[in-house]
């Protein structure tokens, strides 16, 4: 098992920065094997990739929302950490960590169980 | 940009019945990087099948995938009552380098 756990403030004001981190238990995050992504979903609605990081800390975002994310390793603590600037009402949503597994063709084989950030004055 | 779409957007069954969904690409996608997930309500989503055809660790053989290029299934042979539940199809590679289909319900008729 590889339990994946998102944590960070669940509402965040309009402009601010939402800033989450997902610590994973079992494998080093710094094992070469595994991208390490981001995954948000506004309620009612479908799945939206944001991000991921890989062992050494090289980064891809969703062109979409490149401009506003960061996303950072922290190896001593097993946890990766997203940031997202500049959020709006549209970025409402339950944001999931999740793992990719290359031997799953990068499919999303461990997830978070999510966590609800809310956009709101 | 890749755009995958899904059909029918809800499909409405009884248990023991066979679900067939459909997963469309606007180009063509890789079969090994092909995948499908199953939400339940409340819950994040569980990796299917991965490589367009192959089950994830622990999936039942009711369910299986098949494909190539722009057009794949989800098939589930016999509708138990655990799989009432949201199903996405997932592409790796092409710009935004992840993408995932507005999914496909199955609910209970």
């Amino acid at each position: 098992q590889v339990p994946l756990q998102e944590s960070g403030p669940g509402l965040v004001k309009p402009s601010q920065t939402l800033s989450l981190t997902c610590t994973v238990s079992g494998p080093s995050i710094s094992r070469g094997d595994y991208y390490w992504s981001w995954i948000r979903q506004p309620p009612g609605k479908g799945l939206e990739w944001i991000g991921y990081i890989d062992h050494s800390g090289g980064t891809y975002s969703n062109p979409s929302l490149k401009s506003r994310v960061t996303i950072s390793l922290d190896t001593p603590k097993n946890q990766f950490s997203l940031k997202l600037n500049s959020v709006t009402a549209a970025d409402t949503a339950v944001y999931y960590c999740a793992r990719n597994n290359a031997f799953f063709g990068e499919g999303f084989d461990y997830w978070g169980q999510g966590t609800l950030v809310t956009v709101s004055s | 940009e890749i755009v995958l779409t899904q059909s029918p957007g809800t499909l409405s069954l009884s248990p023991g019945e066979r679900a067939t969904l459909s997963c469309r690409a606007s180009q063509s996608v890789s079969s090994t990087y092909l995948a499908w997930y199953q939400q339940q309500p409340g819950q994040a989503p569980r990796l299917l099948i991965y490589g367009t055809s192959s089950r994830a660790t622990g999936i039942p053989d009711r369910f299986s995938g098949s494909g190539s290029g722009t057009d794949f299934t989800l098939t589930i042979s016999r509708l138990e009552p655990e799989d009432f539940a949201v199903y996405y199809c997932q592409q790796y590679g092409s710009s935004p380098l992840f993408t995932f289909g507005p999914g496909t319900k199955v609910d209970i008729k």
